[in-house]
C-alpha cells in the first residue's frame, strides 16, 4: 500500500537558519505529491505540491521537488522566519480523492 | 467564502453513548471528506462523497460509524457507542471536483472518551 514518511521532529531552528524537512514515499504508482500545513489553531492548509517527477512546487518561500529515483520529496527553506512555526505533512495521493499523509513535522523558529 | 467549518469543535462524551459531528463545507464544492488524525499522528482518510453520494469508505470505517451527505452540502458523521479508541480529531475537508481536486481543510471536531 501507499505510505508517506517524514523526519521525526520537534525541529527547532533559530530566525534565518536553512529548514530540511526529509520526506520518502512508498506507492504502487505515479503519486502526486504535497505538503501541508498547520499553524497553531488552524486547519490544514496546502502549502505546495508536486504532481509528476521532476516538478519542483514552490510557495512561501518553501520548496520540494518529486523525486521518483530516491521516491522522496523534502521540503526546504533558506531562511524560516518566526511566522513559519507549525507542523508540517507530507502527503500522496494516487487518485483524486484520498490523501495519505506522514505522521508530521513540528517545526518551531525563535526569534 | 467562509472556509470549511466545523461543529462542534470539542466533544467529551462517555464510553457507550453516540456522537454526530457536522461538517459545512465551501458551498460551491461538491466533494466533501472526513479524516481521522490521532496523537501524533497525520490524518487518515475515512470517507469521501461526491454531492450526496459516499463513493469509497475505508476500512477504518467500522459498522459503528456512519456518515451521510443528505442534500449533497452539508455532512454528518456518526459514531454509535463510542469506545475509547475512538478519541481523535475528526477532520473534514471539501473541494471542488473536475478538474480541481485541492482539499480544504476544516478546524476539526476533537472527540475525547472518557
Amino acid at each position: 500500500g501507499n505510505s508517506v514518511t517524514q523526519m521525526e521532529g520537534p525541529v527547532t531552528l533559530s530566525e534565518e537558519a536553512f529548514l530540511t524537512i526529509n520526506c520518502t514515499y512508498t506507492a504502487t504508482g505515479y503519486p502526486s505529491l504535497f505538503w501541508y500545513v498547520q499553524y497553531p489553531g488552524e486547519g490544514l492548509q496546502l502549502l505546495l505540491k508536486a504532481t509528476k517527477a521532476d516538478d519542483k512546487g514552490s510557495n512561501k518561500g518553501f520548496e520540494a521537488t518529486y523525486r521518483k529515483e530516491t521516491t522522496s520529496f523534502h521540503l526546504e527553506k533558506g531562511s524560516v522566519q518566526v511566522s513559519d512555526s507549525a507542523v508540517y505533512f507530507c502527503a500522496l495521493s494516487e487518485n483524486d480523492y484520498k490523501l495519505s499523509f506522514g505522521a508530521g513535522t513540528t517545526v518551531t523558529v525563535r526569534a | 467564502d467562509t472556509g470549511v467549518s466545523q461543529d462542534p469543535r470539542h466533544k467529551i462524551t462517555k464510553r457507550g453513548q453516540n456522537v454526530t459531528f457536522r461538517c459545512d463545507p465551501i458551498s460551491e464544492h461538491n466533494r466533501l471528506y472526513w479524516y481521522r488524525q490521532t496523537l501524533g499522528q497525520g490524518p487518515e482518510f475515512l470517507t469521501y462523497f461526491q454531492n450526496e453520494a459516499q463513493l469509497e469508505k475505508s476500512r477504518l470505517l467500522s459498522d459503528r460509524f456512519s456518515a451521510e451527505r443528505p442534500k449533497g452540502s452539508f455532512s454528518t458523521l456518526e459514531i454509535q457507542r463510542t469506545e475509547q479508541g475512538d478519541s481523535a480529531m475528526y477532520l473534514c475537508a471539501s473541494s471542488l471536483g473536475d478538474p480541481s481536486y485541492e482539499q480544504y481543510f476544516g478546524p476539526g471536531t476533537r472527540l475525547t472518551v472518557t
